[in-house]
């Protein structure tokens, strides 16, 4: 039972536009959301999260969006840039519950010059 | 934040022989712990994970094992490796809610080849 999905397996953008990665979970329980970003052979990097309480959160080019009732999250990243190529990871996790932190399984993003 | 030791960085093991992949932490107490592996072209599979010492939940019934014998190490074991167990394994280490720093920070992972 895959509780998080993420549906597009890759996504390609022009430098400088928006990309935008979808990301949808099955368990309301869930009430912690990050978004990890990986190269080939490395660990995943820590991106962005949001708690359930918010709707909203923004770090710098990297804005996180969650609409609880779609069961829905999605990163923005504006401007796009080349150095953002990589495969993006969704997880999810209910804190203070089971504490087992869920993966999606990822969207390759390619950003073009 | 937590750093996250994990080794060796590429192992080649032969079909039969047994796995042992050790993961430790540094720079918190307490902390959730998680044993992940990539397959080739997949996403990030949860396999084990330990929110204290002594305590594991398995996620998916396969011939590893997993192990937490003191509050920052975990350590990942099999007795007879498969050719399926072939992939990319990654640790990673979470606070529990309440403390600081709640993302989970990740090892740089073990590519492992059962030849």
């Amino acid at each position: 039972d895959q509780q998080v999905k993420q549906n597009s397996p890759s996504l390609s953008v022009q430098e400088g536009r928006i990309s935008i990665l979808n990301c949808d979970y099955t368990n309301s329980m869930f009430d912690y959301f990050l978004w990890y970003k990986k190269y080939p052979a490395e660990g995943p990097t820590f991106l962005i999260s949001i708690s359930s309480i918010k709707d909203k959160n923004e770090d710098g080019r990297f804005t996180v969006f969650l609409n609880k009732s779609a069961k829905h999250l999605s990163l923005h990243i504006v401007p796009s840039q080349p150095g953002d190529s990589a495969v993006y990871f969704c997880a999810a996790i209910t804190q203070g519950g089971s504490e087992k932190l869920v993966f999606g399984k990822g969207t390759k993003l390619t950003v073009n010059p | 934040s937590q750093t996250i030791h994990q080794w060796p960085a590429t192992l080649v093991q032969p079909v039969g022989s047994p796995l042992s992949l050790e993961c430790t932490v540094e720079g918190t107490s307490n902390p959730n712990l998680y044993w992940y592996r990539q397959a080739a072209g997949r996403g990030l599979q949860l396999l084990f994970y330990s929110v204290g010492i002594g305590q594991i939940s398995s996620e998916v019934p396969q011939n590893l094992s997993a192990s937490r014998p003191q509050d920052r190490q975990f350590i990942l074991s099999s007795k007879k490796l498969l050719l399926s167990d072939s992939g990319f394994y990654l640790c990673a280490c979470r606070n529990k809610v309440g403390q600081a720093n709640t993302e989970a920070f990740f090892g740089q992972g073990t590519r492992l080849t059962v030849v």
